[in-house]
């Protein structure tokens, strides 16, 4: 079956580091890819997504690529925010299971001033 | 647009006790879904349903039952309530063209005494 796997976190970073969050998948063919974000006390929203191999998605200065070769999708940003400070979860749709998403754990991201 | 309503915010149970979590959505969405998320677990998949009429389990669906008679509405019930069952759940819905990521509601935390 679909699973994600994400780095464990919690992820402490300062004001204006770089930040990046692993991600890797298993899946059967071709599946779309997505990072969802969850401030505190709410439901998930979406933050960027990727549908096939090489695509960047981006977002709010986060990216993440795509990478079929190595069945990745690692989420990137240069200069993290105070604001950022949110869960982040990767997740996969499709290869055999078009309807539903697979989620990875979440990582908690906390940025300090 | 509201998006993706859901109601109550937060619910006590006790055990043996039953409720319905409700769900509603305003954007013509053929595809509902129904996650738990639970400490450091992620989401997981209760029922899913891709439209009026038609639902299926997911990953976790013992101990709950769901109903898709309307578009708009996707309630989840709790028969017996245990502490098992203690969890934020999500509601999230789609739709069935392109790949624009999934809606969430803000969720519901209940827990079961």
């Amino acid at each position: 079956g679909n699973s994600v796997t994400q780095m464990e976190g919690p992820v402490t970073l300062s004001e204006e580091a770089f930040l990046t969050i692993n991600c890797t998948y298993t899946a059967t063919g071709y599946p779309s890819l997505f990072w969802y974000v969850q401030y505190p006390g709410e439901g998930l929203q979406l933050l960027l997504k990727a549908t096939k191999a090489d695509d960047k998605g981006s977002n709010k200065g986060f990216e993440a690529t795509y990478r079929k070769e190595t069945t990745s999708f690692h989420l990137e940003k240069g200069s993290v925010q105070v604001s950022d400070s949110a869960v982040y979860f990767c997740a996969l749709r499709g290869g055999g299971s078009n309807y539903k998403l697979t989620f990875g754990k979440g990582t908690l991201l906390t940025v300090n001033p | 647009n509201a998006g993706v309503t859901q109601t109550p915010k937060f619910r006590i149970l006790k055990i043996g006790q039953s409720m319905t979590l409700q769900c509603t959505q305003d954007m013509n969405h053929n595809y509902m879904y129904w996650y738990r998320q639970d400490p450091g677990m992620g989401l997981k998949l209760i029922y899913y349903s891709v439209g009026a009429g038609i639902t299926d389990k997911g990953e976790v669906p013992n101990g709950y039952n769901v109903s898709r008679s309307t578009t708009e509405d996707f309630p989840l019930r709790l028969e017996l309530a245990a502490p098992s069952q203690t969890s934020v759940y999500f509601c999230a819905s789609r739709t069935g063209t392109g790949d624009r990521g999934y809606t969430f509601g803000s969720g519901t935390r209940l827990t079961v005494v």
